[in-house]
């Protein structure tokens, strides 16, 4: 059955410096993958979508990279601040296949 | 703000008895996805509506139901409810019937079943 990984542990980090959160998946082709952002108590919020086809997206200090082969996605926020504390959910979908989305993974911005 | 509505924002009730949890959508979107997230665990897909029609579905239990009316809203109910339906159900929308798009969350429900 599909199965989509992300690091169920917390990763903390300093302030300032780069985070890279990791989504890996096995028994899915999907046509696309997409990252959001959560916050306690709260829904999801959508962040950015990156296509089979494509290696690599950026938007402001974020960056997403998709390796089918591999079946991996890594996401990357650069030059962290303690407002980007939230959990991170990666999200897989294609064609007319429902949207599975990973368990999340929590982040912790040290100042 | 998303644009997606959800109502009531909490909700408490005893074992056995039946809610039903209201979406709008984002104006002019035609899907409607219902989402169960219970304590530390991850968004769990129950159901999928596209005008007015039921386009996917997940994990959801028979005692849960859900549909799409005319106007685009939704609504989830959940009848003979045990302590294990205790979660934040969450409703999102989007314009597509399908992938590739993005979905917009409404606040959520917290359903407590005592």
């Amino acid at each position: 059955s599909q199965k989509i990984e992300q690091n169920s542990e917390a990763l903390n980090i300093q302030e300032g410096k780069t985070a890279t959160l990791t989504c890996n998946y096995t028994n899915y082709s999907p046509a696309y993958l997409q990252w959001y952002r959560q916050d306690p108590g709260r829904g999801p919020v959508f962040l950015l979508l990156i296509r089979e086809n494509e290696k690599e997206k950026r938007k402001e200090r974020l960056k997403v990279t998709f390796d089918t082969t591999l079946k991996q996605s890594l996401f990357h926020i650069t030059a962290s601040q303690p407002a980007d504390s939230a959990t991170y959910l990666c999200a897989l979908g294609g064609g007319y296949q429902k949207v599975t989305f990973g368990t999340g993974t929590k982040l912790q911005v040290i100042p | 703000d998303s644009g997606v509505t959800q109502t009531p924002k909490h909700l408490i009730t005893a074992t056995g008895q039946r809610v039903t949890l209201r979406c709008s959508p984002r104006s002019g979107d035609l899907s409607v996805y219902w989402y169960q997230q219970s304590l530390d665990q991850g968004l769990q897909f129950l159901i999928q509506y596209y005008n007015g029609e039921e386009r996917a579905k997940g994990n959801i239990l028979e005692r849960f139901s859900a549909q799409q009316f005319p106007d685009l809203h939704s609504e989830l109910n959940l009848s003979s409810l045990e302590l294990g339906d205790s979660a934040l159900y969450f409703c999102a929308s989007s314009g597509l019937a399908g992938g590739g798009d993005t979905q917009y969350f409404g606040p959520g429900t917290r359903l407590t079943v005592l």
